[in-house]
C-alpha cells in the first residue's frame, strides 16, 4: 500500500523564480493538504484540496496557488519565490468521506531552497 | 485564538528511561488532537491520536497519551525510551467543521547511550 508521495526531493531555485511541487495521495484517500515547515518550526497549513476544489486556506498570500486533479493528486504552486519560501512542503492526504476527523497522513516533503 | 504549546523545545533522556512530552492547547471547538513523530529529513509519521472516549490512548512504537479536559493538556508518554526514539515530536490540533491542523513547534528529542 504505496503511502503519499512527493516531487522532487529536493529543489533550489532563484528569487522571482516560480515552482511547482507535486503530490499523490494515499491509495484511497481523496482529499489533498499542503504545509510549510520552515526551520526549525511547526508546519503551517497553507491549504486544503476535496473535490477538485480548494476548501479552507490558511494565512497565505496569493502567490501560493494549488490544484487537485481528477486523480485525486495535488500541485503546488508558489509564484514570484522570496528568499522567506525556503523550507520544507509537506503534503497530506485523508478519506473524508469514510473519516469524518479527516485524519491526515503526510508525505516525505520536498525541501525548497531559495537563493 | 488557536494555539498549540510545546514548552520544551529540547529534552535529553537516558535510554531505558521514561519520557513525557507536554503539550497544551487552546481551542474553542472541541479539538481532535495528533501526536507526529518526525526523523531528520523526514516527513511526519502518525504516532496516536484523541477524538472522544477514553482519555488515554495508545499509539504506535510503545506510545500513548492522555487527554486532559481540564488542563487543555495531551501529553505524549512513554514507560521505556530507546535509541531509536530519537526524533523531533510534535503534538497537533484539529476540530470538526475545520480541515487545518495547527501544529506546536515541536521538541526535538535526544536519546543517550
Amino acid at each position: 500500500d504505496a503511502g503519499v508521495t512527493q516531487s522532487p526531493t529536493h529543489l533550489i531555485k532563484t528569487r522571482g523564480q516560480q515552482v511547482t511541487l507535486r503530490c499523490s495521495p494515499k491509495s484511497g484517500h481523496d482529499t489533498v493538504s499542503w504545509y510549510q515547515q520552515a526551520l526549525g518550526q511547526g508546519p503551517q497549513f497553507i491549504f486544503q484540496y476535496y473535490e477538485e476544489e480548494e476548501r479552507q486556506r490558511g494565512n497565505f498570500p496569493d502567490r501560493f496557488s494549488g490544484h487537485q486533479f481528477p486523480n485525486y493528486s495535488s500541485e503546488l504552486n508558489v509564484n514570484a519565490l522570496l528568499l522567506g519560501d525556503s523550507a520544507l512542503y509537506l503534503c497530506a492526504s485523508s478519506y473524508r468521506l469514510a473519516d469524518t476527523t479527516d485524519t491526515q497522513y503526510f508525505g516525505p516533503g520536498t525541501r525548497l531552497t531559495v537563493l | 485564538a488557536q494555539s498549540v504549546t510545546q514548552p520544551d523545545i529540547h529534552i535529553t533522556v537516558s535510554e531505558g528511561a521514561s519520557l513525557e512530552l507536554r503539550c497544551n492547547y487552546s481551542y474553542g471547538a472541541t479539538p481532535y488532537l495528533f501526536w507526529y513523530v518526525q526523523s531528520p529529513g523526514q516527513g511526519l509519521q502518525l504516532l496516536l491520536k484523541y477524538f472522544s472516549g477514553d482519555t488515554l490512548v495508545q499509539g504506535i512504537k510503545g506510545f500513548e497519551a492522555e487527554f486532559k479536559r481540564s488542563q487543555s493538556s495531551f501529553n505524549l508518554r512513554k514507560p521505556s525510551v530507546h535509541w531509536s526514539d530519537a526524533a523531533e515530536y510534535f503534538c497537533a490540533v484539529g476540530a470538526s467543521g475545520t480541515y487545518k491542523y495547527i501544529f506546536g513547534t515541536g521538541t526535538r528529542l535526544k536519546v543517550l547511550a
